[in-house]
């Protein structure tokens, strides 16, 4: 089966690190990626990790362990406008590489 | 670019009533997608298409939704007879070929049928 689990809300401040986790248990993998979906729009790509490590773009880092099943983002420096819904995805199931599978979302809020 | 263009953004209808959804990819993209969104069960995936061949139809929820894609710039998520538990966003996002090319998203539909 396909299942892919994060928290379901978080909160942290202004200036904070804050670290999002995602666990996973799909059929396939071909990559996994993070995105940023702000009230009322549409998710936004924030990045992708196909091996293991870390990858770092700015104030936002995502890391890989593929033997764990299990990946965090992690938002440095925090602004307000953060505070957004984090979604995880996987890619790949069965051969069927460009099909992403997506977990329910995590709620970050920043406060002042 | 233009970006993933779809129409309407807002949709109020009657239950029983049809529904079509459009949807313009980014010219260029092999593959279109068509997902829904609710806050109980996320975003998931309904269809979607490469090179106007539908894939992978396994999340469509029932017969009452179907999906075509006559041609590389259009598609169509179409509910007949739509119900109250249909009311959800319904994003379209396109992709080129290759696991390491992210889904780009259009603004989304939100469908409401009372």
């Amino acid at each position: 089966g396909q299942n892919i689990d994060q928290p379901t809300e978080m909160t942290a401040t202004e200036g904070a690190i804050v670290q999002i986790n995602c666990t996973y248990q799909t059929s396939g993998f071909n990559g996994l990626f993070w995105y940023q979906q702000h009230a009322g729009e549409a998710p936004t790509f924030l990045s992708y990790n196909v091996l293991d490590g870390l990858e770092e773009k700015g104030r936002f880092s995502s890391f890989l362990s593929r033997s764990k099943g299990y990946s965090y983002l992690l938002l440095k420096e925090l602004q307000m406008k953060d505070s957004a819904s984090y979604l995880c995805a996987v890619k790949g199931d069965g051969g069927a590489t460009n099909k992403l599978i997506f977990g329910t979302g995590t709620l970050l809020a920043v406060q002042p | 670019d233009a970006g993933v263009i779809q129409s309407p953004r807002h949709e109020v209808t009657e239950m029983g009533q049809e529904v079509t959804l459009r949807c313009k990819p980014i010219s260029g993209h092999d593959y279109l997608f068509w997902y829904r969104q609710t806050m109980m069960r996320g975003l998931e995936l309904l269809i979607y298409f490469n090179n106007n061949v539908p894939i992978d139809d396994s999340g469509m929820p029932e017969d009452r939704f179907s999906a075509k894609m006559p041609n590389a710039s259009f598609s169509t998520l179409k509910i007949q007879p739509s119900e109250p538990r249909d009311s959800a966003v319904y994003f379209c996002a396109s992709s080129v070929a290759g696991s390491a090319y992210e889904q780009y998203f259009g603004p989304g539909t939100r469908l409401t049928v009372t």
